[in-house]
């Protein structure tokens, strides 16, 4: 069993930037990607992009082009999903999700909120 | 990219079947078996019932299946249960090396 752990709530203001972390305590990545998926309030799941862990790899999807960065430090089994110049749209859970091997979105973080509010 | 479409709601008494049905186009659904299923109740994060369009991971109940035809999948819950009421979203890998989910489906178990 896959865990996927990651960092807690933010609260952030407009305009700031905020940073993601999603782990597999006891598991690597390097076979894998991690997706990124948010979820505003009320809404429905919304694809963010992937990241190839062991060769730093990305592909985002176009709503978030220039404005999100996924990376990851391999050396502590961690991924990162980065998104600047937030507004209350953005406002969402984000959740990560293992991907890319014989069962694609098998495993699932807990998902972090982040709140963006004045 | 555009979301799949997706009924808003489907809602079946218990032991009924009910069909979800997930239309998309010729660059995402129509092209590829990389189609998925998820199960999400409020609150959680969601969970991966049907993967490549109609394979079931370990422990997922065999009432739940999977298809195609052309642009659209479809999800049948046969045997309706109360814990299967939920959000349910399809989602799709695309031509473009993406991934798009479904406008999301609201079930309802009467």
């Amino acid at each position: 069993q896959v865990q996927l752990v990651q960092s807690g709530a933010e609260v952030k203001k407009p305009g700031a930037s905020v940073k993601v972390s999603c782990k597999a305590p006891g598991h690597t990545f390097s076979d894998y990607f991690l997706h990124w998926v948010r979820q505003a309030p009320g809404q429905g799941l919304e694809w963010m992009g992937w990241i190839k862990p062991n060769s730093g790899g990305t592909k985002y999807a176009q709503n978030f082009q220039g404005r999100v960065t996924m990376t990851r430090d391999s050396s502590i089994n961690t991924a990162y999903m980065e998104l600047d110049r937030l507004t209350s749209d953005d406002t969402a859970v984000y959740f990560c999700a293992r991907g890319g091997g014989d069962i694609d979105f098998d495993y699932w973080g807990q998902g972090t909120l982040v709140t963006v509010s004045s | 990219q555009s979301a799949l479409t997706q009924p808003a709601s489907v809602s079946g008494s218990p032991g009924q079947s009910i069909t979800i049905s997930c239309t998309g186009t010729n660059s995402d659904v129509g092209n590829y078996n990389f189609i998925s299923w998820f199960q999400q109740h409020p609150g959680k994060a969601p969970k991966l019932m049907i993967y490549d369009v109609s394979n079931r991971p370990s422990g997922v109940s065999n009432r739940f299946s999977g298809s195609k035809s052309g642009n659209t999948a479809s999800l049948t819950i046969s045997g309706l249960q109360a814990e299967d009421e939920a959000d349910y979203y399809c989602n799709s890998y695309t031509s473009r090396n993406t991934y798009v989910f479904g406008t999301g489906t609201k079930v309802t178990v009467l």
